[in-house]
């Protein structure tokens, strides 16, 4: 067990709509990261928050919003949703704001029909 | 120069066998080379990660041998088990990149 909780696991929604994936980081960690993994493109960074702020930005479209709370659990707000964005979407969490990521959650499935 | 190239993307490996996984990147600032453990249905596991100031590192059964000049690295298990079948990535980034690049996945099986 990492330590880091996504949810929901599976989430099934149509083209145009909007949805939040949420992660709950592992107990003491100050940094969030969020990823998205697709057959074609693999494992791909999206954001990296760290302690509340921005500290990193990957390959997210401007569709795609995040943040992490004070709590230090974060979302992931995916609007204007398109066939394309069916994918795995992990977060991931580690102690420091590195770019390093120690702990993965198991995922969130976002399937888009 | 931000890819990292992995091969092979599928091995079958007998139980007791060592498979090999092999990385190669291009960027020379790179610096921290990892490798991710991934079950079905899970998401990647940290397994074991390396420096270049070393030419290998063993945990376990795992072991990670760098080649710098060759600018490759590579993943070992040995006595491998049924329980070791996942997909493998590597991956690669330095202190002054903003993010880590995966290679694509090996996916292992490991035949009892």
């Amino acid at each position: 067990d990492s330590g880091v909780t996504q949810t929901p696991k599976h989430l099934i929604t149509a083209t145009g709509q909007r949805v939040t994936l949420r992660c709950s980081p592992r107990s003491g960690d100050l940094s969030v990261y969020w990823y998205q993994q697709s057959l074609d493109q693999g494992l791909q960074f999206l954001i990296q928050y760290y302690n509340g702020e921005e500290r990193a930005k990957g390959n997210i479209l401007e569709r795609f919003s995040a943040q992490q709370f004070p709590d230090l659990h974060s979302e992931l707000n995916l609007s204007s949703l398109e066939l394309g964005d069916s994918a795995l979407y992990f977060c991931a969490s580690s102690a420091g704001d590195s770019n390093q990521p120690q702990h993965f959650g198991d995922g969130t499935r976002l399937s888009i029909l | 120069q931000q890819q990292v190239k992995q091969s092979p993307q599928s091995l079958i490996v007998q139980k007791g066998g060592i498979p090999i996984i092999n990385c190669a990147y291009e960027n020379t600032a790179f610096d921290y080379f990892p490798w991710y453990q991934q079950f079905p249905g899970k998401g990647p596991a940290l397994l074991i990660a390396i420096r270049p100031d070393v030419s290998e590192k063993k945990e376990g059964r795992f072991t990670i041998s760098f080649n710098k000049s060759a600018k490759q690295f590579s993943l070992h298990i040995m006595d491998s088990q049924p329980g070791d079948s996942a997909t493998y990535f590597c991956a690669a980034t330095g202190d002054r990149d903003d993010k880590i690049i995966f290679g694509k996945g090996t996916r292992l099986h490991i035949l009892p």
